[in-house]
């Protein structure tokens, strides 16, 4: 069964830190896709970022930076220079594309990082 | 991009009332979509998958006849709470598949349910 594992429930750095969030999957599929989402406040899910499983070059966007490792079934996600506008639940999902009949998103139970100034 | 369009947006409702919420997919055609239900400082946990002009398929431990769910359009599906409780007061949120390309998810904005 697929599963996602994210060990860390809540993190509280000081503005400017860096902060990884960690994120563990499970599956048996060779072909899937990873995300994560940040939910804030007002509970609306935010689109961070899709990887595939055949993709396992890390990415960088902005402060925001993923390091995928297959060997480890890792997905990790660090903020650098964290701001206060990212203290919300980041969440990591996992699906399986190749079911055509539309395979649901699979969560972990999200991570709640708090940023003071 | 996708847009999922999700209303009402929070809902204050009388115990043993029953409750509809929409999702409409705007700019695509939505064959499944999925319905997540999130209790305060909670994951989200997928309560059903709803497939276009068939009937819904629902997690273990989750009661169909309660959560009534109907997908009747490529546009549009439906999950209505009946009988509402308090312990059905929570965050309801839908999702859509957008097979792409890229293959994604779109979620829409969500729905407080507050049953007094």
């Amino acid at each position: 069964a697929q599963k996602v594992t994210q060990a860390q429930t809540e993190i509280s750095v000081v503005e400017k830190e860096d902060v990884t969030l960690d994120c563990v999957y499970e599956t048996r599929d060779t072909t899937y896709y990873l995300f994560w989402y940040k939910q804030p406040p007002s509970g609306e899910l935010v689109f961070l970022i899709r990887r595939n499983s055949f993709d396992e070059q890390n990415e960088i966007s902005g402060r925001y930076s993923w390091n995928f490792q297959k060997s480890t079934s890792s997905f990790n996600f660090t903020i650098t220079a964290s701001q206060v506008v990212d203290s919300a639940v980041y969440f990591c999902a996992l699906s399986d594309p190749t079911n055509q009949a539309g395979t649901a998103l699979i969560f972990g139970k999200g991570t709640t990082l708090s940023v003071s100034s | 991009g996708a847009v999922v369009s999700q209303h009402p947006s929070w809902v204050i409702c009388k115990s043993g009332t029953s409750v509809k919420i929409e999702c409409r997919s705007l700019d695509f055609q939505a064959t499944t979509m999925f319905w997540y239900r999130q209790f305060p400082k909670q994951s989200l946990m997928l309560m059903a998958t709803s497939n276009e002009g068939s009937k819904a398929t629902y997690e273990q431990g989750v009661e169909k006849d309660k959560f009534l769910i109907n997908h009747a359009s490529l546009t549009l599906s439906t999950l209505t709470v009946t009988s509402a409780h308090p312990e059905d007061s929570s965050f309801y949120i839908c999702s859509a598949r957008d097979f792409g390309p890229p293959v994604g998810y779109t979620f829409g904005s969500g729905t407080r349910l507050t049953v007094v």
